[in-house]
């Protein structure tokens, strides 16, 4: 059973769109979200992380909105970029135990 | 400040036969989690250390295994290894403790059974 959904899977963006990748989640013990980006042949690296006590962060052109009631989370990268191009990853954790459970990661091709 | 380093880079190895990856932590961290990459399944927890304690475990067989040192460098084993076993092996370090803190990942092991 999936812990965490994540769409789309893949996802085509002009230079200077905005990208939004969105995460549900069921578990409301979930209390960590963060999100990473992948590129082939690397490790996930973290981008940015939230938790259910803020409804968004931003973190340069990073920004993460949360819906705990919903149990939604999403990514919007603002001024896409082609260097933004890769995988990337939602995840869910819960205080107490440090293993994540991951979407299944959504492919972003930003055109120039 | 280095990032976590995992040895080797590729492995090539046979059915039935055991595997051993090597993780060196962030220095300071003192968490270390193991994840398998796969493209079917994504990315699934495998295990977690704390000072030297498996403090968390996935859902995986036992022919899994780790451990980790008294330096936090952690280690993982994979015997009897099977076709389905071929993956990207990840370990992320974190500093630990009893709240989520940010885990920092290496850049893998590829295993690939033949």
């Amino acid at each position: 059973q999936q812990q965490v959904k994540q769409s789309p899977q893949s996802l085509i963006v002009q230079k200077g769109g905005i990208s939004i990748i969105n995460c549900a989640y069921e578990n409301t013990a979930f209390d960590y979200f963060p999100w990473y980006q992948q590129f082939p042949g690397k490790g996930p690296a973290l981008l940015i992380a939230i938790r259910p006590d803020v409804s968004e962060k931003k973190e340069g052109r990073f920004t993460i909105s949360f819906n705990k009631s919903a149990k939604q989370f999403s990514l919007h990268i603002m001024d896409s970029q082609p260097g933004d191009s890769a995988t990337y990853f939602c995840a869910a954790g819960q205080t107490g135990a440090n293993n994540l459970f991951f979407g299944t990661g959504t492919r972003l091709t930003v055109i120039p | 400040k280095a990032g976590v380093t995992q040895t080797p880079r590729y492995l090539i190895k046979t059915r039935g036969q055991q595997v051993t990856l090597s993780c060196s932590p962030i220095s300071g961290h003192r968490s270390v989690s193991w994840y398998q990459q796969t493209p079917g399944q994504g990315l699934q927890f495998l295990f977690e250390y704390f000072s030297e304690t498996q403090r968390n475990k996935g859902n995986f067989p036992g022919r899994f295994s780790g451990r980790q040192f008294s330096n936090s460098r952690s280690e993982m084993n994979v015997s009897t290894l099977e076709l389905g076993d071929s993956a990207l092996y990840l370990c992320a370090s974190s500093l630990g403790g009893t709240s989520n803190q940010p885990q920092h990942f290496g850049d893998g092991t590829r295993l690939s059974i033949l």
